[in-house]
């Protein structure tokens, strides 16, 4: 099956900050990711689709890149609703695994 | 407007089995493939398994870890999506969530119910 390695696994900063979380395909998925984030106590909601068609709705301040096995998920402009824990998901063909996340903090 | 609501979690023993329902609204549910997704107390996020769409068949996939013991239906008359889970295990304990999967992507999520399993 294929990996998603998410990295950093958590990272530390500060409001305005420019954040980039990447996640690495063991095998190529084409454009086939997507990206997600979660808040304690609440249901992941979705940001990017095929890897950097922005979802209705998310600010734009988020954004996504890559294809083949490298990916990231930028946020230009750290806000503090943005301080959460984000998930990449392989979509193309089951199993839709998850990478292993990454918990943004405040710094 | 689109709504997902799971129900039916709880506290079950080890080797036992518990059904989950997912019921939907806001949207023809037999266009739509439904997932599952699991999430362990301060775990990341464990696909389970799909019911695709009227149009594929309604064909049915699941993750390796559950393969055999759980078993995905769908009612289309009540726009419903279930969970039948047998033989359960410790590490099965989990909120479970369903979600609308379109445009290979996940887009609308339930809320989440919770199973514990313990003796």
């Amino acid at each position: 099956d294929i990996q998603l390695t998410q990295s950093p696994s958590f990272l530390s900063a500060s409001v305005g900050d420019r954040v980039t979380i990447t996640c690495r395909a063991s095998q190529g998925i084409s454009s086939y990711l997507a990206w997600y984030q979660q808040t304690p106590g609440k249901a992941p909601k979705l940001l990017i689709y095929a890897a950097s068609t922005l979802q209705s709705g998310v600010p734009s301040r988020f954004s996504g890149s890559g294809s083949g096995t490298e990916f990231t998920l930028t946020i230009s402009s750290l806000q503090p609703e943005d301080f959460a824990t984000y998930f990449c998901q392989r979509v193309n063909s089951p199993p839709l695994t998850f990478g292993g996340g990454t918990k943004v903090e405040i710094k | 407007e689109v709504q997902l609501l799971e129900s039916g979690g709880g506290l079950v023993q080890p080797g036992g089995s518990l059904r989950l329902s997912c019921a939907v609204s806001g949207f023809t549910f037999s266009d739509h493939y439904i997932d599952w997704v699991r999430q362990a107390p301060g775990k990341g996020l464990e696909w389970v398994g799909l019911s695709r769409n009227k149009a594929n068949s309604y064909t049915i996939e699941y993750a390796a870890s559950v393969k055999g013991r759980f078993i995905i239906s769908r009612d289309d008359s009540n726009n419903s999506l279930y969970l039948q889970m047998n033989s359960l295990k410790t590490e099965d304990t989990a909120v479970y969530y369903c979600t609308r999967h379109k445009n290979y992507a996940f887009d609308f999520w339930g809320q989440g119910t919770m199973v514990t399993v313990s003796s």
